[in-house]
């Protein structure tokens, strides 16, 4: 069964950093590309980020390009989203989504930006 | 990197079937056959319903089914049932982006 679990959300400062997880088991993690998606309180879906298989193609939304960093480590089935100089405006739950077509979701982590 | 264009709300009586229209440009709907289709309970994940426009993934119902005509994507489910009701979003790829529409309200009456 293929699971995607997000971890490392939380509130922090305007300013402030954070690091966000999401652990896949079920499936060959370092075959599949794998995105990150947010979803501000009571708004739509905004993409944020992809990285291929390889982590050799990486794609940002103008929103965070300069900010967030995505990254993985294959050999730990784990996909990562470095984020810095976080606004106000990124406080939404941050899913992990495999594949292009996104077939599969982790529950989603909230991070808060708030003084 | 601007949101494709969904209707805010549709409803439909049970049995009944509705559409669910995005709207894009040519830049990304029209120019690839990957468009996505996604439902989304209150909360709970978006769960897949529809990819590379027309496919369904294992387990999803045939009663939903996905197009495409120039730069416009549209969701059909036919039937309606009371537990589809949520927020439904299409997604496309648009070369080194993905886009997201606003999402739409499906409400069963």
């Amino acid at each position: 069964e293929v699971q995607l679990v997000e971890s490392g959300g939380g509130l922090v400062q305007p300013g402030g950093s954070l690091r966000l997880s999401c652990a896949a088991s079920g499936f060959t993690f370092s075959s599949y590309s794998m995105n990150w998606v947010r979803q501000a309180p009571g708004k739509g879906l905004e993409w944020v980020s992809y990285i291929s298989s390889s982590s050799s193609t990486i794609y940002y939304a103008d929103s965070v390009k300069g900010r967030f960093t995505i990254s993985r480590d294959n050999a730990k089935n784990s996909l990562y989203l470095q984020m810095n100089s976080l606004r106000a405006e990124d406080t939404a739950v941050y899913y992990c989504a495999r594949s292009v077509f996104q077939d599969y979701w982790g529950q989603g982590t909230l991070v808060t930006v708030s003084s | 990197q601007s949101a494709l264009t969904q209707p805010a709300s549709v409803s439909g009586s049970p049995g009944q079937s509705i559409t669910i229209s995005c709207t894009g440009t040519s830049s990304d709907v029209g120019s690839y056959n990957l468009v996505s289709w996604y439902q989304q309970h209150p909360g709970k994940a978006p769960k897949l319903m529809i990819y590379e426009g027309s496919k369904r993934p294992s387990g999803v119902s045939n009663r939903f089914s996905g197009s495409k005509s120039g730069n416009t994507a549209s969701l059909t489910i036919s039937g309606l049932q009371a537990e589809d009701e949520a927020d439904y979003y299409c997604c496309s790829y648009a070369g080194s982006s993905t886009l997201f529409g606003g999402g739409t309200k499906l409400t069963v009456l």
